[in-house]
């Protein structure tokens, strides 16, 4: 069983939509998370960063984190057909300076 | 700034010749990272250094996979001799200390 398990998709909706985009984890350690966005044919790009549990929110995205329930979330608020790309949940331990644990990613596509 | 950058970034080669995938992360950054990326597997971390030295390497497929950092400006991903199986997207990203990791652009591999 992986470390790091995120929804597959794909997922398609239309332009406006809230999406949420869901990954679990099995390593309790894990005290750093992240998602990375990735368009196609370019490599990722950090999009939130949170330390612990709690919710941070920054303009139409709201990260999520339950380490009780060792859940994380990305929600997307009114969604554009530029947030279309593949979205990568990461975790991160806080000893393990750099070294990442990265979700398979889910491919959003939002049509206008 | 220049960002991460990779080369070359595509590159065909047939089984069993050598493949060297090259990175220059940016600058003032101390840790260094080398990913391979497939629709099966997802992202995968191979090697990551920090100040030049390799700290953990768990992710190197095989012996026919190398890493070097002879300096803080400079690393290659060596494939010796290569198979159909590496075919993949190989990403370099540096980051500082614990910070953002940021990605290069990618070398598509295709090993026919």
């Amino acid at each position: 069983q992986k470390e790091v398990e995120q929804d597959p998709g794909p997922l398609s909706v239309p332009e406006g939509a809230i999406v949420s985009l869901n990954c679990t984890y099995s390593n309790s350690a894990f005290q750093y998370f992240m998602w990375y966005r990735q368009y196609s044919r370019k490599g990722p790009e950090l999009l939130m960063y949170t330390y612990s549990s709690g919710n941070k929110e920054d303009g139409r995205f709201t990260a999520q984190v339950d380490k009780s329930s060792k859940y994380i979330s990305l929600f997307i608020r009114d969604s554009q057909p530029s947030d279309s790309a593949t979205y990568l949940c990461a975790m991160r331990r806080n000893t393990n300076a750099g070294k990442s644990t990265f979700g398979d990613g889910t491919t959003l596509t939002v049509k206008p | 700034d220049a960002g991460v950058i990779q080369s070359p970034r595509h590159e065909v080669t047939e089984m069993g010749q050598e493949v060297t995938l090259r990175c220059k992360p940016i600058s003032g950054h101390n840790s260094l990272f080398w990913y391979r990326q497939t629709m099966m597997r997802g992202l995968e971390l191979l090697i990551y250094f920090n100040n030049n030295v390799p700290i953990d390497d768990s992710g190197m497929p095989e012996d026919r996979f190398s890493a070097k950092m002879p300096n803080a400006s400079f690393s290659t991903l060596k494939i010796q001799p290569s198979e159909p199986r590496d075919s993949a997207v190989y990403f370099c990203a540096s980051s500082l200390s614990r910070d953002e990791q940021f990605f290069g652009p990618g070398t598509r591999l295709t090993v026919l």
